[in-house]
């Protein structure tokens, strides 16, 4: 079965930096893209980027260069999502999914469980 | 960039009835570059068609999807109490790889 476990959820303060994490198993990782969709509270989704692990290329949304960085560590089949400076409009529910075949033009699927990020002081 | 419009926002129906959802986009996705995701509270979205009409496996028959160029739908041939939840649009011909804003469908 093709799982993503993604990383607990988080409490930081505006300002701080965050990086969080999502792991695949039961597939091959280097060859599928990995995206990242945010949520906010009572919203829709959001389409922020992909990864394509094998050699890191990176798609990001306009509304989300500058604001995120995604990377991928091929050795321990996990893609991460990262700030370095939170907002308390980042606070949200993040969700990784794969994409369903070896090109970025195709659907997500699986998906993670999402991780709940709150920024507040 | 490729703007998707659900509509409608809303639908509230009783069991037993047809549901019609629309995705509306701003530029063709020919025939194959769009798919449908439901979301229940609490839990992240499920996918339910892929390439406009193909259904994932252990969606059930009495949903079906179809469409092509600007234009989509999503049927559900007489709604379960299981079925009322957010649906969502995805377009994938081209990134930003952008969302609908989700139609809720309700209990009436």
């Amino acid at each position: 079965e093709v799982q993503l476990i993604q990383s607990g959820a988080e409490v930081k303060k505006p300002g701080e930096s965050l990086k969080i994490s999502c792991q695949l198993s039961g597939s091959t990782f280097h060859n599928y893209w990995i995206g990242w969709v945010r949520q906010m509270p009572g919203k829709g989704l959001e389409w922020m980027g992909i990864i394509y692990p094998g050699d890191s290329t990176t798609r990001y949304s306009p509304s989300f260069v500058g604001q995120v960085t995604i990377s991928a560590d091929k050795s321990v089949n996990t893609a991460y999502l990262q700030w370095s400076n939170l907002k308390a409009s980042d606070t949200a529910m993040y969700y990784c999914a794969r994409h369903g075949v070896h090109t970025e033009y195709s659907w997500l699927d699986p998906w993670g469980q999402g991780t709940l990020v709150t920024v507040s002081s | 960039e490729i703007v998707l419009t659900q509509s409608p926002a809303t639908l509230s129906l009783s069991p037993g009835e047809r549901a019609t959802l629309s995705c509306t986009a701003t530029e063709s996705l020919s025939l194959t570059f769009l798919a449908w995701y439901q979301q229940k509270p609490g839990q992240p979205p499920r996918l339910l068609f892929f390439n406009v009409s193909n259904r994932a496996p252990g969606v059930p028959d009495r949903f079906s999807a179809r469409g092509s160029g600007t234009h989509f739908t999503l049927t559900i041939s007489r709604v379960e109490a299981e079925d009322f939840a957010v649906y969502f649009c995805q377009q994938y011909r081209s990134s930003p790889f952008s969302f609908g804003q989700g139609t809720k469908l309700e209990i009436k």
